[in-house]
């Protein structure tokens, strides 16, 4: 089993719908983050969290919520999908270190119609 | 505000040939460089990690080089092989935060 799971693996949505994306871990990491990938830019940081009473924003939250429902678990929402948010999310974890050296999931390829 | 560019964009070479990707950054006080390899469908994994007071990391036919004071990264790939077809991402962490910033990636494909 993979260390760092993301479901689902793809999804086909459209225009005003709530999506989730879960995010689950057995590396015991406590600290958790959703990034969100384009083509040409890199990854950019959604949410991030540092143990379960933890939420902080990253660059680009606006029409994004998440919860860490557990140490192992944290989910992001989009609450009225837009085209926009056509994008790979990945989910990453990391020990609470200055290395900061994440474990990434496979991804999340989400279209929004 | 940090911000990481990688040239080029993508690359094409044929097997056996050395080659460089490059990554520069624009605010040089980084806590550490990180290099990723991305294959298709699939999540990042983490090649080498310099530390700021580091110049350069090696792994393999992998080497990476830092310059902090230029702002500049290179990983330098010997004797390319068709399996190195990826993705390669340059990520930095800057002394003011925790947080990686990446670059757009280098779209690398060895022909054989």
């Amino acid at each position: 089993d993979a260390d760092v799971t993301q479901t689902p693996r793809n999804r086909i949505t459209k225009t005003g719908k709530r999506i989730m994306l879960e995010c689950s871990q057995t590396k015991g990491h406590d600290r958790m983050y959703w990034y969100r990938q384009d083509p040409g830019l890199g990854l950019r940081l959604i949410y991030y969290s540092f143990d379960v009473k933890d939420i902080n924003k990253g660059e680009i939250s606006d029409g994004y919520s998440v919860s860490r429902q557990a140490q192992a678990k944290f989910s992001l929402s989009l609450e009225s999908a837009i085209p926009n948010q056509t994008a790979l999310y990945f989910c990453a974890t990391s020990e609470p270190s200055g290395a900061n050296v994440l474990t990434f999931g496979a991804g999340s390829r989400l279209t929004v119609l | 505000k940090q911000e990481v560019t990688q040239i080029p964009a993508a690359l094409s070479v044929p097997e056996g040939e050395n080659l460089v990707l490059n990554c520069s950054f624009t605010d040089s006080a980084i806590y550490n460089l990180q290099w990723f390899r991305q294959d298709p469908g699939k999540g990042l994994t983490s090649l080498l990690l310099i530390q700021s007071s580091q110049r350069e990391q090696t792994s393999g036919r992998l080497n990476a080089s830092l310059d902090k004071s230029s702002g500049r990264s290179t990983l330098y790939i010997a004797a390319s092989q068709p399996g190195d077809s990826a993705t390669y991402l340059c990520a930095v962490i800057t002394n003011a935060g925790n947080m990686l910033t990446f670059g757009g990636g280098t779209r690398l494909m060895v022909k054989p």
